[in-house]
């Protein structure tokens, strides 16, 4: 069974530093790009980033690009958010999620990770 | 990396059909056949439906459809059940992104 589960969330102060995991399993991580997509709270989805099957072709929304590193580790089945200079705007649940095709869609979500940035 | 724009509501009674369209530009839904969307209940992760705009995964029901025409992707619902009652989004690929849709909240009356 494919299963994503996050975990690093928390609560931080604005200007504050997170780093989320997404452990994999259930699945062959390495051939697959992976994302993370946002939700604040009562909002909608957006995507935040994404990374290929290699670690070296990666892209970011531009709310949080120079803020942001998206980065993975194929021999622990991980991906990992790296966030750094938080804004109140960045408290949201963060999503992992596999991608079909590079990034063509999404077919697993994990449960996800919620971020609190507040003072 | 404007959002989709989705209809903020669509309703409908059991057994009818309910569509949601998903608009945006030639630089995503207009250029690529990568539409997706995705179902999301209250307090849950999204679940896709329908991916290269009319696919449907294994395990989601065929009153599930999806199509598009020019910048404007649609997702229909037919038959109404109590348990499609959920938020839907559509995303698309954009090339160096991806970009999702403002969500339709379906209510079944």
């Amino acid at each position: 069974e494919v299963q994503l589960v996050e975990s690093g969330g928390g609560l931080v102060q604005p200007g504050g530093s997170l780093r989320l995991s997404c452990a994999a399993s259930g699945f062959t991580f390495n051939p697959y790009w992976m994302h993370w997509v946002r939700q604040a709270p009562g909002k909608g989805l957006v995507w935040v980033s994404r990374i290929d099957d290699g670690g070296s072709t990666i892209t970011y929304a531009d709310s949080v690009k120079g803020r942001f590193t998206i980065s993975r580790d194929n021999a622990k089945d991980t991906l990992y958010l790296q966030m750094n200079s938080l804004r109140a705007e960045d408290t949201a649940m963060y999503y992992c999620a596999r991608g079909i095709g590079g990034a063509r869609h999404f077919d697993y979500w994990g449960q996800g990770a919620l971020v609190t940035v507040s003072s | 990396q404007s959002a989709l724009t989705q209809p903020p509501s669509a309703s409908g009674s059991p057994g009818q059909s309910v569509t949601i369209s998903c608009t945006g530009t030639s630089r995503d839904v207009g250029h690529y056949d990568y539409v997706s969307w995705y179902q999301q209940h209250p307090g849950k992760a999204p679940k896709l439906m329908i991916y290269e705009v009319s696919k449907r995964p294994s395990g989601v029901p065929d009153r599930f459809s999806g199509s598009k025409s020019g910048d404007t992707a649609s997702l229909t619902v037919s038959g109404l059940q109590a348990e499609d009652e959920a938020d839907y989004y559509c995303c698309s690929y954009a090339g160096s992104s991806n970009v999702f849709g403002t969500g339709t909240k379906v209510t079944v009356l």
